[in-house]
């Protein structure tokens, strides 16, 4: 298996402009998280999908911030508009739903926001 | 609350020599434990993990773990790092149950590695 897979692995955008960030779990997973990694905060849980519905979105720090799943195999994490406070480094996770399963990582994505 | 602490924020041992995370857990009830690695520039890779049973795990690269529920610690070991182990370490919580998808990590542990 290709591994859960993200996109852009680099972002470099400018203060107000919308930034997309996309993921591809790992084919037969139904649950989908989206991360935010920060030096300051550490690992912070965004929002958590299952089978395609977001079930938690507690996380998401404001409205600024929107994730859609338009089915199993794509998810998709949107910042409109972004802000240097956003420049993160973002994880998408997968894992099988129902159990105390692993989740496994994608590689991330570097955003930056100048 | 639950929480999860790693009292080391670096640690640096010499090639060859053993090696022990530490890692402190806050729950109500027997969680399920995971430790993670992050090489510079990747994602988490899952190392071991525990949910119930014999409470000394292996893992992969020759890691091991042991659940202290006295202790409410979940330590990792390595009787002899190598120089790729170099990496942040992060310990993670999960609660037990159907709806143990949300992960408690800690804060990481970065581990440097002397020649």
């Amino acid at each position: 298996d290709a591994g859960v897979i993200q996109s852009p692995r680099h972002e470099v955008t400018e203060m107000g402009q919308e930034v997309t960030l996309r993921c591809k779990p790992i084919s037969g997973h139904n649950s989908l998280f989206w991360y935010r990694q920060t030096m300051m905060r550490g690992l912070e849980l965004l929002i958590y999908f299952n089978n395609n519905v977001p079930i938690d979105d507690s996380g998401m720090p404001e409205d600024r911030f929107s994730a859609k799943m338009p089915n199993a195999s794509f998810s998709t994490l949107k910042i409109q508009p972004s802000e240097p406070r956003d420049s993160a480094v973002y994880f998408c996770a997968s894992k099988l739903a129902g159990g105390p399963y692993e989740q496994y990582f994608g590689p991330g994505t570097r955003l930056t926001v100048t | 609350a639950q929480s999860v602490t790693q009292p080391d924020i670096h640690i640096t041992v010499s090639e060859g020599a053993s090696l022990e995370l530490r890692c402190n857990y806050s729950y109500g009830a027997t969680p399920y434990l995971f430790w993670y690695v992050q090489s510079p520039g990747q994602g988490l890779q899952l190392l071991l993990k525990y949910f119930s049973g014999d409470t000394l795990v292996q893992g992969i690269k020759g890691f091991e773990a042991e659940f202290k529920r006295s202790q409410s610690s979940f330590n990792l070991r390595k009787p002899s790092v190598h120089w790729s182990d170099a990496a942040e370490y992060f310990c993670a919580v999960g609660p037990g149950g159907d709806s143990s998808y949300k992960l408690i990590f800690g804060s990481g542990t970065r581990l440097l590695v002397r020649p």
